[in-house]
């Protein structure tokens, strides 16, 4: 059980254009789900918090106008990233958390969506 | 905000020995310490996790520690096995706290043969 899955897993792009992640719980519901980023030998560093049906709240540094996020439902979360740029390429990894009382805070991760911009 | 730091961030051990990583938190407040592994291109695992209410948990070759009151926590891996090397992450959150998590920095764990 708790299983998360991304798609895209990989995922190359030309300068400008914009790439949609998707992030899905597929045997569980998700009050919250998270997108990380993480670049090479570094931890994961959060970019936005999602909760269904409501706006994310993002950290201080991430630009919400470019990384536009969706939570359209309690399984399915989006990460597009507008107008890429090279700077932009990084490892995007998502999470949820159960909507389950008792375990509130504890988060599956997706695989993982590796993203280079040429 | 909270800070967590990771030590050792590299550690290579011998199959069947134990392998120990530290971490320890800033915020007292914090009461959620999950560790998780991940493998090479791939997303995080969660191994285990624990709770404020207890200072041990175990299962099978895993366990955890934590020291509320020196504020660090230690995940314990017996009998290491290849299929254990990847990178471990610990990391703190606090229940209600947007169920945000603050990571550690990583340990990227080497079980040779």
């Amino acid at each position: 059980g708790a299983v998360v899955s991304q798609h895209p897993s990989r995922v190359i792009c030309k300068s400008g254009t914009s790439v949609k992640i998707e992030c899905r719980s597929l045997d569980f519901q998700a009050t919250t789900m998270f997108w990380y980023r993480q670049f090479p030998k570094k931890s994961l560093m959060l970019m936005a918090t999602s909760n269904e049906g409501s706006k994310a709240t993002y950290e201080q540094g991430v630009e919400k106008d470019k990384f536009l996020i969706n939570h359209a439902s309690l399984t399915l979360s989006t990460l597009t990233v507008t107008s890429a740029h090279p700077e932009d390429s990084s490892f995007y990894i998502c999470s949820a958390s159960p909507l389950t009382s008792g375990t509130p805070d504890t988060q599956y991760f997706g695989p993982g969506t590796r993203l280079t911009v040429l | 905000g909270e800070n967590v730091e990771q030590h050792p961030s590299t550690l290579s051990v011998q199959e069947g020995d134990s392998a120990v990583i530290k971490c320890t938190y800033s915020d007292s407040a914090s009461n959620y310490f999950p560790w998780y592994k991940q493998e090479l291109g791939k997303g995080s695992q969660l191994i285990i996790d624990i709770r404020s209410n207890v200072g041990e948990k175990k299962d099978q070759r895993i366990a955890v520690t934590l020291n509320k009151t020196a504020k660090h926590f230690s995940l314990h891996i017996t009998e290491t096995q290849p299929e254990d090397s990847a990178v471990y992450f610990c990391a703190a959150g606090r229940t209600g706290g947007g169920n945000k998590l603050t990571f550690g920095t990583g340990t990227q764990l080497k079980v040779e043969l």
